[in-house]
């Protein structure tokens, strides 16, 4: 049983088109992360939520728009992808905002 | 600017032997350290942590120990095994609630021999 799920796991598009990665956990957490992984292999923060309220925006483009319609779902929307955003992008989940439980990630590639 | 540096890129290690993977940190502000193990195409995976006020923490065969002074920890993991062959990650956190965040390493591959 998955504790925190991605889809697609795979997404290959072409620029400027306008895509979403859905996640969810089932652990029941509070507060939920989107990370980037970029090619020179560093893990990143880019957004935290806490039941349902943004908590950390760190600096991403406004292209990149999270969404959260209940605690154990976020989403991250990406508009005029570019070929920069090409990544492996990683949900997490985590209840004491210390420990944090990834997703398998999805890897994005931009054409 | 790299707060959490693993300056290792990969350790390669005899099955049965010691592996030692060592993590460097320059903020001062961090108060809590964490352990994370990656295969290829999964997600990171929650291995072990440690919080400043300790040097040491234990669990099985993985062992981090925390030198605040150098800002340095590193994970033992004894005996090695070869399913212990992934990329670990070391991570810091500072402030505790709801603005906490992790800043992680590049990570380091094991690669533990049979």
């Amino acid at each position: 049983d998955t504790a925190v799920s991605q889809t697609p796991k795979y997404l290959v598009t072409q620029m400027g088109n306008d895509k979403s990665i859905k996640c969810e956990q089932n652990l029941g957490h509070d507060t939920m992360y989107w990370y980037k992984q970029d090619s020179k292999k560093f893990l990143k923060i880019m957004f935290s939520y806490n039941n349902k309220e943004l908590i950390i925006n760190e600096t991403v483009p406004n292209r990149f728009s999270p969404k959260s319609p209940d605690k154990a779902h976020l989403n991250l929307h990406i508009n005029s992808l570019e070929l920069g955003d090409s990544a492996v992008y990683f949900c997490a989940s985590s209840q004491d905002e210390i420990t944090q439980y990834f997703g398998p990630g999805t890897r994005l590639t931009v054409l | 600017d790299q707060q959490v540096k693993q300056n290792s890129p990969s350790l390669s290690v005899q099955e049965g032997r010691i592996s030692i993977l060592n993590c460097d940190y320059t903020n001062s502000m961090f108060d809590y350290f964490l352990w994370y193990k990656k295969y290829p195409a999964e997600g990171p995976t929650f291995l072990i942590s440690i919080s400043s006020i300790k040097d040491k923490n234990e669990d099985g065969r993985f062992t981090v120990f925390l030198n605040k002074s150098a800002k340095h920890l590193s994970l033992h993991i004894v005996p090695s095994q070869p399913g212990d062959s992934a990329v670990y990650f070391c991570a810091a956190s500072a402030l505790g609630g709801a603005n906490s965040k992790l800043t992680f390493g590049k990570g380091i591959t094991l690669s533990v021999r049979p």
